[in-house]
């Protein structure tokens, strides 16, 4: 059973096109985190949003999580090739519980 | 160090064997978790540390998993009977609480053969 669900799985468009990736659940959690990975290494954290609403930036990047806490997305305006790579959400259930459930990944690839 | 480091990067062993996984955290990190992730998914997790203890052992599959961290830095992953389905990368990540976001290391690739 997959509890956070990330769309699409793969997407590949081009340079300086705009594009949402989403991470869904049905379960509710305490933080969502955002990180990015290359080939060979470990994730990279991007970010940790814990207010239900909350909106963050990041330079190009845009992240919310959603109000009753269960969905975020990350958006990323005029995609560069450099934007290339693995997206995963991650959610801590039970605050404090030092336990994350990652998402299966989305694979985005930004073409020249 | 700078960063999270494991030992080896990659590791081929044949089905049957013991192999250990070693993971040095950022210096003062207290917290110190493994994760495996299997082609094409997300991070599961395995255990977690605080201090020289596991506070949380849920994610091992089964009892040929065990973890140890005896002086609260290094950790050690003890894997036994290794079988072809443990192949996967094995990552170690460090925080310090609270946890607002793990640093990863690189990971190992074990290949099971």
């Amino acid at each position: 059973t997959q509890l956070l669900k990330q769309s699409p799985q793969f997407l590949s468009i081009q340079e300086g096109e705009n594009l949402t990736v989403y991470c869904n659940s049905s379960s509710v959690f305490s933080s969502l985190q955002w990180y990015r990975q290359e080939p060979g290494e470990g994730p990279v954290l991007l970010v940790t949003v814990v207010t239900g609403g909350e909106v963050k930036k990041l330079k190009r990047l845009t992240f919310q999580f959603g109000d009753a806490r269960k969905d975020s997305s990350l958006h990323i305006t005029a995609a560069q090739p450099g934007d290339t790579g693995l997206y995963l959400c991650a959610g801590e259930i039970i605050q404090g519980a030092q336990k994350l459930v990652f998402g299966q990944g989305t694979r985005l690839t930004i073409n020249p | 160090g700078a960063g999270v480091s494991q030992t080896p990067s990659n590791k081929v062993t044949e089905k049957g064997k013991y192999v250990e996984l070693r993971c040095d955290p950022i210096s003062g990190h207290t917290a110190l978790y493994w994760y495996r992730q299997s082609l094409g998914q997300g991070p599961e997790f395995l255990i977690y540390f605080q201090g020289t203890g596991a506070a949380d052992d849920s994610g091992l599959p089964n009892d040929r998993f065990f973890a140890v961290r005896p002086e609260g830095s290094v950790s050690t992953l003890k894997i036994q009977r290794t079988e072809r389905g443990d192949s996967a990368v094995y990552l170690c990540a460090s925080s310090s609480l609270p946890n607002y976001g793990y640093t990863f290391g690189s990971g190992t690739r074990l290949t099971v053969v």
